[in-house]
Order: structure tokens, then sequence, then C-alpha cells
């Protein structure tokens, strides 16, 4: 069974970073692009970004709205995604979602549970 | 950047009725990349239809998709009880990978 578990979301001031984890299970990681979804408050879905696999040199995509503040990586080794959020902004507060693609697309089969990223002074 | 538009933003519809909610991309999508997802509170949202008509796993067949280019429908036939939510289309064609605003379905 495929399981996608998020960590690290919490409170944060307006320009401070924070690290999100993704842990995968049930699947064989590495063959996988991994992206990251966002739903602020009563909102709807964002999508923010992605990592090919290594397979696809690892190489990633964002959306506009997170360029250059956030950076999506992946360690394959302990079947982890990341999601490095910098320079923060209050409109970043949502819960994050980490979801794994297809290999025919990025449609999301699997989501996660979600982890809630606050960010307020 | 893909623009999706879902209409309507509300349908009110009786268990039992059919429901048709549509979602049109400001340029064409490529290869038919779009899928549909249903979202209830407090909960992930949940893959219906990719490939613009596949049904993904374990998905009804009163639930079904259709389309191609710029405009897209999610048709239920015969809506449940546990039908009602908040729908979503995501075109995967191209980067950035947009999703739609979002139709409510609810009990009329």
């Amino acid at each position: 069974e495929v399981q996608l578990v998020e960590s690290g979301g919490g409170l944060v001031q307006p320009g401070r970073s924070l690290r999100l984890s993704c842990t995968a299970s049930g699947f064989t990681f590495g063959d996988y692009a991994m992206s990251w979804v966002r739903q602020a408050p009563g909102k709807g879905l964002e999508w923010v970004g992605f990592i090919r696999s290594k397979a696809y040199g690892e190489t990633t995509e964002y959306a506009a709205s997170v360029k250059g503040r956030f950076t999506i990586s992946r360690d394959d080794s302990k079947s982890i995604a990341y999601l490095q959020m910098n320079s923060l902004k209050t409109e970043d507060t949502a819960v994050y979602y980490c979801t794994r693609g297809s290999p025919v697309g990025q449609y999301f089969q699997h989501w996660g549970q979600g982890t809630l990223v606050t960010v307020s002074s | 950047e893909i623009v999706l538009t879902q209409s309507p933003g509300t349908l009110s519809l009786s268990p039992g009725e059919g429901a048709t909610l549509s979602c049109r991309a400001s340029q064409s999508v490529s290869s038919s990349y779009l899928a549909w997802y249903q979202q209830k509170p407090g909960q992930a949202p949940r893959l219906l239809i990719y490939g613009a008509s596949s049904r993904a796993t374990g998905i009804p067949d009163r639930f079904s998709g259709s389309g191609s280019g710029t405009d897209f429908t999610l048709t239920i036939s015969r809506l449940e009880p546990e039908d009602f939510a908040v729908f979503y289309c995501q075109q995967y064609g191209g980067s950035p990978y947009t999703f739609g605003q979002g139709t409510k379905l609810e009990i009329k």
C-alpha cells in the first residue's frame, strides 16, 4: 500500500524558513516524480512544484508564486521528498500535501494527509 | 500558464439526480491530460478521472469524464449521498500543472 506522510509543519514568522518532509513507503520511491500541492484555509488547490526522478535528472519545476523561494529535493536512499520554504509570506499559510505522480503524467492518485503551515507574526 | 475555469461554482441537486460539471481551459490541454478530483471536508483530494476519461482505480462507473482541447466535463449519474463534495479539475499537459477553482456539489 502506498503511503505518504508529511511532517514539519507549524507556526512560523513572516520572512523565516521551514522545511517539510514527505516520507514515502509501499512503492519504489526512486522511480517516481514527487509533487507538493497546497490549500489555503477555505480555498482551492494550488500546485506548488515537483521533482522528477533521478532517471530524468531530478529536475524541478515550480509555480510562479513560489519560484525562487521554495526548493524541492529528494533523498531516494531514505524515500523522502523535501520542500524547503524560505522568505515565507502570510499568503503561504496552507495545508501542504505531498503527492506522487504516475509513470505517464503528473496526475495524483496518492496523497498524504497534509501538514499545516501557518505564517504569522 | 493554462487557466482552468470551472462552472458552476455551486450545484444544488438531490440524490438520484445527475450532475454535469464543466472545466474550460484558457488554451488547449495537451493530449487531454486533464484529471478530476473529489474533496470532502478535512480530507485529501481523491483522484476520480485522468486522461480526461479514464476512471481511477476503485471509482464507481457512475463517474465519467469527457472532452478534449479546451472543454471538459465530469458527469455523475444517479447521485449518491456520499458524492456531495467539492470537485476540482487539473491539467498536467504542461507546467505549471494548474487546478480549477472548484465546483461545490451540495444537497438540495
